[in-house]
């Protein structure tokens, strides 16, 4: 069945250092949406990714969709100790409900 | 505007104890989810609905129970607790009829079975 792979698992960086988190999908995606999960707290929408070689920005978190739409990225420049947590980019079902099914996400650490 | 909004936060229950996660949102959102999430890992669907009165299964529904009587409310209930069921709950809505609405989620119910 579909999957989409998330990598690095985890991944530990200094204050100031950029971040960078991958999402690989062996089929063709129709969309993709991004959500941070903050230590203790809930799954907050980021962003969803339509277009084929889409990129958005939100101040310093760049998005990307790749051109065959089979993969997208989650690059963080500069990153500050509130980017700590866990960033999914579940897989969004067809049909009408699109329900979510998530792996288990890149955990990021900013150290100070 | 609340939001999604869960309760209990926090719950302890016994082995075979039943019990109902509450579920409220108010901003018209058709789309309703329940999620369980076990430590250090993503969410599992439980339970879904597309609109009052209308409900699936999700991939890991055994021992659960949902309704949906009313748009705003989608509670989950537990039949007869386990210790397998110790974990986060989070509900989740979002609009139907287009897609490019992400969900929204609640704040969580901490469930631990002893």
């Amino acid at each position: 069945g579909q999957q989409v792979m998330q990598i690095p698992q985890y991944q530990h960086v200094q204050e100031g250092e950029d971040f960078t988190t991958y999402c690989n999908s062996s089929t063709t995606l129709s969309n993709i949406q991004w959500y941070k999960q903050r230590p203790g707290g809930h799954p907050v929408f980021l962003i969803q990714l339509v277009k084929s070689g889409e990129v958005k920005k939100q101040k310093r978190l760049t998005f990307q969709f790749g051109e065959a739409k089979k993969n997208s990225s989650l690059h963080i420049t500069a990153t500050q100790t509130t980017d700590v947590g866990t960033y999914f980019c579940p897989l969004l079902a067809s049909g009408s409900a699109r329900q979510l099914t998530f792996g288990s996400g890149t955990q990021l650490t900013v150290l100070p | 505007n609340a939001g999604v909004t869960q309760t209990p936060k926090f719950q302890v229950l016994k082995t075979g104890q039943s019990m109902t996660l509450q579920c409220a949102q108010d901003m018209n959102h058709e789309y309703m989810s329940w999620y369980r999430q076990d430590p250090g890992m993503g969410l599992r669907l439980i339970h879904y609905s597309v609109g009052a009165g209308i409900t699936d299964q999700g991939e890991v529904p055994n021992g659960y129970n949902v309704s949906r009587s009313t748009t705003e409310d989608f509670p989950l209930r537990l039949l007869s607790a386990a210790p397998s069921q110790t974990s986060v709950y989070f509900c989740a809505s979002r609009k139907s009829g287009t897609t490019n609405y992400g969900y929204t989620f609640g704040s969580g119910t901490r469930l631990t079975v002893v």
